[in-house]
């Protein structure tokens, strides 16, 4: 089974603070991705590598970074987070098949939550 | 751009059949599929199916899919209510590229 881990399931910071989000996946994949959901507008892609040392911006890239040194491993850094950064966020992962059916497994999310 | 679009909130007795309902505008996709989301969960992949296929059954899941109308349904036969959840309807495109809809919130009334 796939499973992919977000380092926690829910944080409480402070607007300006730095913030870290960690996702690992275990299956090597080669394509890892940050999303945010807000209630109403579904998922939204943030950033995506599609291998170590690659990142390609998604479409509400503002206000955030990535950074993939390892495989197994995606960051998502909010360098000063503000209140409208509220947001679940959630990780996914996906290998490389194409014309399959391959799909995106996510983490159980990190709910977020700036003061 | 491509867009996904679901109605929000859906509300069934137990027992009856669910239908929810996504249209997109983009007919270049691969695949489409239907994720689940319980209750401070990630998503689950439920079902796909591929863009030249109409109909696919997976036991209580029925996925009917209108090229010429850009109109993807998934029907679940004999509601419970562990069925109750947010469904995600899902394009990909050629490569890695995924559009979510919003979610339509699945209440199952006893």
């Amino acid at each position: 089974d796939v499973k992919v881990t977000q380092s926690s399931r829910y944080l409480v910071k402070r607007t300006g603070e730095k913030v870290f989000l960690e996702c690992v996946q275990d299956m090597d994949h080669e394509n890892m991705f940050w999303y945010r959901q807000d209630p109403g507008l579904g998922l939204r892609l943030i950033y995506f590598s599609y291998d170590v040392k690659m990142k390609e911006k998604g479409d509400i890239p503002e206000g955030y970074s990535v950074s993939r040194e390892k495989k197994e491993r995606f960051s998502l850094i909010l360098e000063s987070a503000s209140t409208n950064q509220t947001s679940m966020y959630l990780c996914a992962s996906s290998g490389l098949r194409q014309g399959s059916k391959e799909t995106q497994y996510f983490g159980p999310g990190t709910r977020l939550l700036v003061l | 751009g491509e867009d996904v679009e679901q109605s929000l909130f859906l509300s069934v007795r137990e027992g009856d059949s669910s239908v929810i309902n996504c249209t997109y505008t983009d007919s270049s996709s691969t695949y489409l599929y239907w994720y689940k989301q319980e209750p401070g969960a990630g998503l689950q992949l439920l079902t796909y199916i591929f863009s030249n296929m109409d109909m696919k059954q997976d036991q209580r899941l029925t996925v009917l899919l209108n090229k010429k109308d850009k109109h993807l349904s998934l029907r679940i036969a004999d509601t419970q209510t562990g069925d109750s959840a947010i469904y995600f309807c899902a394009e990909r495109f050629y490569g890695q590229n995924f559009v979510f809809g919003p979610g339509t919130r699945l209440s199952v009334l006893p």
